[in-house]
């Protein structure tokens, strides 16, 4: 069972609208938690990381949050820009091992 | 900074051939991993090394990939004989030390696109 589970699957928004993405982990104990951009057909490159004690993080228009005790983390895209369509994905480290837990990332299409 | 190299980008073949990707990691990064990502889903850690030991390749189909980092660089996967379930991206990621468990981050290549037919 994936430990991590992300919604919505996809989403499409209009330029210059905001939207949030969800990160909901059973990981346990956690160490950190990251969001990745994956452009179509390039390799992931990592937007935030946020240990258990930080409960959020920017990278400009990126905005992440996490709530360690609920194990919930959200993205939050502000004022959408046409490259920020891609897709999403959340990475949880645990405490205790090197495995890290990949979501299946969510899809975001900026229409113009 | 140059980033992780792979080739080919993309390869199509037919089911029963084999097949090799080749991936040169960040100069300096000790830790080297292949993951496979099915269209839809998150990536999939096939194998990791650390310098040219593997540290976990509990996921990898070992009766049909190997994959091996002679010399702790550069690395290749091999696939032999592929299936039509092999059809995914082959991501190649390398950072200094190992994740999972510190802060330390995984930089990815651009990815191998197979088309097992």
């Amino acid at each position: 069972k994936n430990q991590v589970e992300q919604s919505p699957q996809s989403l499409i928004i209009l330029e210059g609208k905001n939207c949030t993405l969800q990160c909901n982990y059973t990981v346990s104990p956690f160490s950190n938690l990251r969001w990745y951009k994956q452009d179509t057909g390039r390799g992931p490159v990592s937007l935030t990381i946020m240990t258990f004690s930080e409960n959020t993080k920017s990278n400009g228009r990126y905005t992440a949050t996490l709530d360690a005790d609920t194990k919930q983390s959200s993205l939050h895209i502000t004022a959408s820009q046409l490259s920020d369509s891609a897709s999403y994905i959340c990475v949880v480290s645990p405490r205790n091992d090197y495995k890290l837990s990949f979501g299946a990332g969510t899809t975001v299409t900026v229409r113009a | 900074e140059a980033g992780v190299a792979q080739s080919p980008r993309y390869k199509i073949i037919e089911k029963r051939q084999s097949v090799a990707f080749w991936c040169n990691p960040i100069s300096g990064h000790a830790t080297l991993y292949w993951y496979q990502q099915i269209l839809g889903q998150g990536p999939k850690l096939l194998i990791q090394f650390q310098n040219n030991g593997v540290v976990d390749d509990s996921q990898l189909p070992k009766d049909r990939f190997s994959a091996e980092r002679l010399k702790g660089v550069d690395s290749t996967l091999k696939i032999q004989p592929a299936k039509l379930e092999d059809s995914a991206v082959y991501l190649c990621a390398s950072s200094l030390r190992l994740a999972g468990r510190n802060e330390e981050t995984q930089y990815f290549g651009p990815g191998t696109r197979l088309l097992v037919l």
